[in-house]
């Protein structure tokens, strides 16, 4: 079955270092997403990809970067981590412009110390 | 600025019982609305979606209604279950916008038995 992936599932890291999330499809969706989740907000948008070597920023991307390589993976990148970005991670995928169900993956909770 | 507000923020029902959440949004232009179900450590699931012209749809237990006048909906949980305890997440989808969506706070629901 086709399914999206997240890892790590958990990480703690300290502020300043560089932290890399993981997402993997197997939807074959040129759509791919990057979203955070804290409380008291909804979903927030980072970056997005509409396919391979198309990224673009969303409405928190500040000290985030993403890269699209291959249609299978959006990986997330935290350059310098801060406290404020200990948050839950979640990705996503939908198959074109016009089907606009996104697919959510199981998420990653960062914690940044 | 596009929003999307929900009520309550938490709930708390007895196995068994009804209960409606409520979405009230003020994206524009409109494109169709979904409702969301994340379970606790899960990424968000697609449980229905209504278009401008659609003013109901269910699936299973669940209904959801749309105004798109007052732009208001609502999802009504009948026959509640423990299962049902999630959070559920209002999502408009902006007409015309490359599959952006805007996310509601969410309800947190309780079952008990």
């Amino acid at each position: 079955d086709a399914e999206i992936t997240q890892s790590p599932r958990h990480k703690i890291t300290e502020t300043g270092r560089q932290v890399t999330l993981a997402c993997h499809q197997t939807w074959n969706h040129n759509n791919m997403f990057w979203y955070r989740q804290d409380l008291g907000h909804g979903l927030r948008l980072i970056h997005y990809s509409y396919g391979v070597q198309d990224t673009n920023k969303g409405e928190v991307s500040d000290g985030y970067s993403v890269s699209r390589s291959n249609t299978e993976d959006l990986p997330l990148t935290l350059e310098s981590a801060a406290s404020s970005q200990t948050s839950v991670y979640f990705c996503a995928t939908a198959p074109g412009l016009a089907d606009n169900e996104q697919f959510f993956g199981p998420g990653t909770r960062l914690t940044v110390l | 600025k596009n929003q999307v507000e929900q009520s309550p923020q938490s709930l708390i029902i007895l196995e068994g019982k009804n209960c409606t959440l409520q979405c009230n949004y003020t994206v524009s232009p409109f494109s169709n609305l979904r409702w969301y179900k994340q379970d606790t450590g899960r990424g968000p699931v697609s449980l229905t979606i209504m278009t401008f012209s659609e003013n109901t749809k269910s699936n299973g237990r669940y209904t959801a209604t749309l105004d798109a006048d007052t732009k208001q909906s609502s999802l009504h949980i009948t026959a509640s279950q423990l299962s049902d305890s999630a959070s559920y997440i209002c999502v408009v989808t902006v007409n015309n916008a490359g599959n952006m969506l805007t996310f509601g706070g969410g309800t947190r629901l309780m079952v008990k038995p």
